[in-house]
C-alpha cells in the first residue's frame, strides 16, 4: 500500500526554527515527485511546492519561495519542510502528498501536520 | 490568492444532482488537466478525479468530471450524506512562475 506518514502535530514560539517530515512507503520513493499543501484554519489549499527525490529537483510557488525550504533524504524515504524562523501566520495544517509528474495529480495525501506558532 | 474560481457552496436533498464549477484561464484550465478533490471533516484531501474526467479505483461512479475551454465541471449525482464536503479543483499554472493551483473550495451540504 502507498503511504505517506507525516511528523507529529508542533506548538513554536514566533522566530523558532522548524522542520517536518514525510516518510514515503509501498513505492519507489525516488521516482515521484513529493508535493506540500498549506490548509490556514477554515481555509482553502495552496500548492507550496514540490522535490523530485531522485535528484533533489526543487520547484517552489511565487508565495512561498525564500520563505520556507523543501527537502529529501532519499535513503530514508523522507521528505522534509521547514522554516528558519516562524511567524503567527505560519499557523496551519500543512500536508504532503505524492506526485506522479509535475503537472500531475496528489495522491495519495498524508495524513497532515498541525503547526500552531504563538508566543 | 487561487486563480480557478469556485462557487462557495452547492446543496442538495440526499439523490438530487449537484454541479460544481470551476472557472480558469488559457495558462491552467485551458492547456492542462484538470484535478478534482474531496476533503471531509477534520480529514486529508483526497483525490476524487484525475485527467479531467477519469475515476481513481474506489471512487463511484456518482462522481464525474469534464472540461470545457477554460472551466471544468464536477458532478455528483444521487447525492448521498456522506458527500458532505469541501471540493476543491486543480490544475497546473503554465504562466511565468509555473504553479499548481487550487481553486477557491465548494463547501457541498447535503439538505
Amino acid at each position: 500500500e502507498v503511504q505517506l506518514v507525516q511528523s507529529g502535530a508542533e506548538v513554536k514560539k514566533p522566530g523558532e526554527s522548524l522542520k517536518i517530515s514525510c516518510k514515503g512507503s509501498g513505492y519507489s520513493f525516488t521516482s515521484y515527485w513529493i508535493g506540500w499543501v498549506r490548509q490556514m484554519p477554515g481555509k482553502g489549499l495552496e500548492w507550496m511546492g514540490i522535490i523530485y527525490p531522485g535528484d533533489s529537483d526543487t520547484r517552489y510557488s511565487p508565495s512561498f519561495q525564500g520563505q520556507v525550504t523543501i527537502s529529501a533524504d532519499k535513503s530514508i524515504s523522507t521528505a522534509y519542510l521547514q522554516w528558519s524562523s516562524l511567524k503567527a501566520s505560519d499557523t496551519a495544517m500543512y500536508y504532503c502528498a505524492r506526485q506522479a509528474a509535475v503537472a500531475g495529480e496528489f495522491d495519495p495525501w498524508g495524513q497532515g501536520t498541525l503547526v500552531t506558532v504563538s508566543s | 490568492q487561487s486563480v480557478l474560481t469556485q462557487p462557495p457552496s452547492a446543496s442538495g436533498t440526499p439523490g438530487q444532482r449537484v454541479t460544481i464549477s470551476c472557472s480558469g484561464s488559457s495558462s491552467n484550465i485551458g492547456s492542462n488537466t484538470v484535478n478534482w478533490y474531496q476533503q471531509l471533516p477534520g480529514t486529508a484531501p483526497k483525490l476524487l478525479i484525475y485527467s479531467n474526467n477519469q475515476r481513481p479505483s474506489g471512487v463511484p461512479d456518482r462522481f464525474s468530471g469534464s472540461k470545457s475551454g477554460t472551466s471544468a465541471s464536477l458532478a455528483i449525482s444521487g447525492l448521498q450524506s456522506e458527500d458532505e464536503a469541501d471540493y476543491y479543483c486543480a490544475a497546473w499554472d503554465d504562466s511565468l512562475n509555473a504553479s499548481y493551483v487550487f481553486g477557491t473550495g465548494t463547501k457541498v451540504t447535503v439538505l
